[in-house]
């Protein structure tokens, strides 16, 4: 059974910062990694969707990498600001039409 | 309307109540999911959806019945729901297939008295 970790659970830094969120999944038979971004009581937005193929990939000031042999994915964000702030959610799609998510890590960014 | 929308956005419910949720989707996908997300808990898939029968279903207590008529609408229909029921239910759509990129609705938040 596929599951997914993400560390830290919370983390929380002043505006500016460079920060890298963490996600590993235990069965590297993935087709795909998405990272998700949900504000508080709302549903989920898609930042960034890599292929198993892929390496990264890159959409502004966000950068997501895959190790998929390794069972690792990082989420890069540039340049940290305060609209930054939301959970950020890991999901696996190894399965069909099946993902897993992870907890999700709460990112407070302060002014 | 554009992506996937749900409704009602906030449901307040008796445990004697019966009620339904509704989600609809405007990307011409062939297949919709319902997914749980309870407080401290990762995202729960409900069930899924492909061209309108039902492939997968896990595990979930009767109370809850889901209905697909057409490939752009899902229902959740509930009944004699318990306190530990209530959650953020999240709607999804994609195209069928295996590994293919799922589109969420904004979800909606049930309270159960």
């Amino acid at each position: 059974k596929q599951e997914v970790t993400q560390i830290p659970a919370a983390l929380s830094v002043p505006e500016g910062e460079n920060l890298v969120l963490n996600c590993s999944f235990t069965d590297s038979a993935i087709y795909n990694l998405q990272w998700f971004r949900q504000d508080p009581g709302k549903g989920l937005t898609s930042l960034l969707l890599i292929q198993s193929s892929q390496r990264e990939q890159t959409s502004g000031r966000l950068n997501a990498s895959l190790d998929k042999s390794s069972g690792r994915s990082t989420l890069y964000i540039a340049a940290s600001q305060p609209g930054d702030s939301a959970t950020y959610l890991c999901a696996v799609n190894s399965g069909y039409s099946t993902l897993t998510f992870g907890k999700g890590t709460m990112l407070l960014v302060s002014p | 309307e554009t992506g996937v929308t749900q409704t009602p956005r906030h449901l307040v419910m008796g445990m004697t109540n019966k009620k339904s949720l509704k989600c609809e989707q405007h990307l011409g996908h062939n297949a919709m999911y319902w997914y749980k997300q309870s407080a401290k808990k990762p995202l729960e898939l409900m069930f899924v959806y492909s061209l309108e029968e039902r492939v997968e279903n896990n595990s979930v207590p009767s109370r809850f019945s889901p209905e697909c008529p057409n490939s752009s609408h899902l229902f959740l229909h509930l009944h004699t729901l318990q306190p530990e029921d209530s959650a953020l239910y999240l709607c999804a759509s994609s195209q069928r297939g295996w590994g293919n990129e799922q589109f969420f609705g904004p979800g909606t938040r049930l309270t159960v008295l």
